[in-house]
């Protein structure tokens, strides 16, 4: 069975641009959860969506969104990428109340 | 505190056993976790306990639950090189719904 699969691995952006980044859950999952690792921060909660409806969402700013598709599959958005946004952000799938496997990653770099 | 604790580093030699500690923040917590991360890589699942259980056992994995002092450790027995790491510990909090908290991770590294 295939994995979590992130695209794309790596992303440089400019300050004030937007990125799209894309996950793909594991067959059968309808919960993706994001996640974003930094340095300082670690591992932060951004939101979960479940049957294409936000379940749960983090402390973060309104830049970043996301939504999910009748197939499971997830995209994030974040809007007027601003320097503390370069990190490696996490996509995660579950079913039920199975622990969440996660993907490799988008790293991103925002100039 | 509102924090998932664990030591930051930890090093052993090859064929000895670790033992990674995490101190959680609520009793009421459902799951707990531990993850591995290796460079340039997303999080592997390596096991996770259930609140009402006190240990649990995996081949070379050993999970040990002290609800009391809200205490996870992982042992890793017989630890390999390829063992070098970060490891995570996280909590699925019942008020946090589905969110995972996690600690800033330990670093484990092995030298044969």
């Amino acid at each position: 069975k295939a994995g979590v699969t992130q695209t794309p691995r790596y992303l440089i952006k400019t300050r004030g641009q937007q990125v799209t980044l894309s996950c793909s859950p594991i067959s059968g999952h309808r919960s993706v959860s994001w996640y974003q690792q930094t340095p300082g921060q670690g591992l932060q909660f951004l939101f979960e969506y479940f049957s294409e409806t936000q379940r749960n969402k983090g402390n973060f700013p309104g830049r970043f969104s996301g939504r999910q598709f009748s197939n499971s599959r997830s995209e994030m958005n974040v809007s007027t990428l601003e320097l503390g946004d370069s990190a490696l952000y996490l996509c995660a799938s579950s079913v039920g109340d199975s622990p969440l496997h996660f993907g490799n990653g988008t790293r991103l770099t925002v100039t | 505190g509102e924090d998932v604790e664990q030591s930051l580093f930890l090093s052993v030699r090859e064929g000895d056993s670790s033992v990674i500690n995490c101190t959680y923040t609520d009793s009421s917590s459902t799951y707990l976790y531990w993850y591995k991360q290796e460079p340039g890589a997303g999080l592997q699942l390596l096991t996770y306990i259930f609140s009402n259980m006190d240990m649990k056992q995996d081949q070379r994995l050993t999970v040990l639950l002290n609800k009391k002092d809200k205490h996870l450790s992982l042992r890793i027995a017989d630890t390999q090189t390829g063992d070098s790491a970060i490891y995570f510990c996280a909590e699925k909090r019942r008020q946090a719904g589905t969110a995972l908290i996690f600690g800033k991770g330990t670093t484990l590294s092995v030298s044969s």
